[in-house]
């Protein structure tokens, strides 16, 4: 399964909405009714941490600015006020199946 | 509180053997499923590797099967990655993270350790 993100680059205005697309070339819809697509967002110079999981659910402690949704193929993290502390890369993955592969990534800036 | 310490990266040439650790704390490591992921500048995010929380399932990425295998000592909350046969395209920062198992099918990683680096060079 193959993952594309756009746009790969974004600059955003504090206080503005944000949304990143993600792409799977197959279905992420599982027969349990599930979406199997995390969020993960890489600030400067750390390790990843998770935002989203199966598509949509807010991980533990995640500002509820972050929203995820999506169809089967086509799936969108919103953040529907950008503050400054939302700098980083943001990456897709699909999590239906091994291999599990992630998104190129999605540059977040502020302006 | 729940952390992952990633150790044994270094420097090694092509075709050499590398081990790396990751040490777990602050939570039952057993009941828990476990990942690699490295990231390379060029190719981003890459997962490499997942193992059951008993040990008794592993699968690999198709680039390091065969050269890799991840393993755990539920003893010591530990999870290794034997790398042999390094290759240039090895070369990243390879990352361990923890399986919340959210759901009975399916991937996330909701801890990750802070990575160790490898470089692949003569």
């Amino acid at each position: 399964i193959v993952m594309t993100q756009s746009p790969l680059f974004l600059a955003v205005t504090p206080g503005e909405p944000a949304s990143i697309s993600c792409r799977s070339s197959q279905s992420l819809l599982y027969s349990d009714g599930k979406k199997y697509l995390d969020w993960y967002l890489q600030k400067p110079g750390q390790s990843p941490q998770l935002l989203i999981y199966l598509g949509s659910t807010r991980a533990s402690g995640v500002p509820d600015r972050f929203s995820g949704s999506g169809s089967g193929t086509d799936f969108t993290l919103t953040i529907s006020r950008v503050e400054a502390e939302d700098v980083g890369v943001y990456y897709c993955m699909q999590a239906l199946q091994i291999s599990y592969a992630f998104g190129q990534g999605t540059k977040l800036e502020i302006k | 509180q729940v952390q992952l310490v990633e150790s044994g990266g270094g420097v090694v040439q092509p075709g050499r053997s590398l081990r790396l650790s990751c040490v777990a704390s602050g939570f039952r490591f057993s009941s828990y499923g476990m990942h690699w992921v490295r990231q390379t500048p060029g190719k981003g995010l890459e997962w490499v590797a997942v193992i059951w929380h008993d040990g008794s399932d592993k699968y690999y990425t198709d680039s390091v099967k065969g050269r890799f295998t991840v393993s755990r000592d539920n003893s010591k909350n530990a999870l290794y990655l034997q790398m042999d046969s390094l290759r240039g395209e090895d070369t990243a920062v390879y990352y361990c993270a923890r399986d919340p198992g959210y759901s009975d099918y399916g991937a996330t990683m909701d801890v990750w350790g802070q990575g160790t680096a490898v470089t692949v060079s003569s």
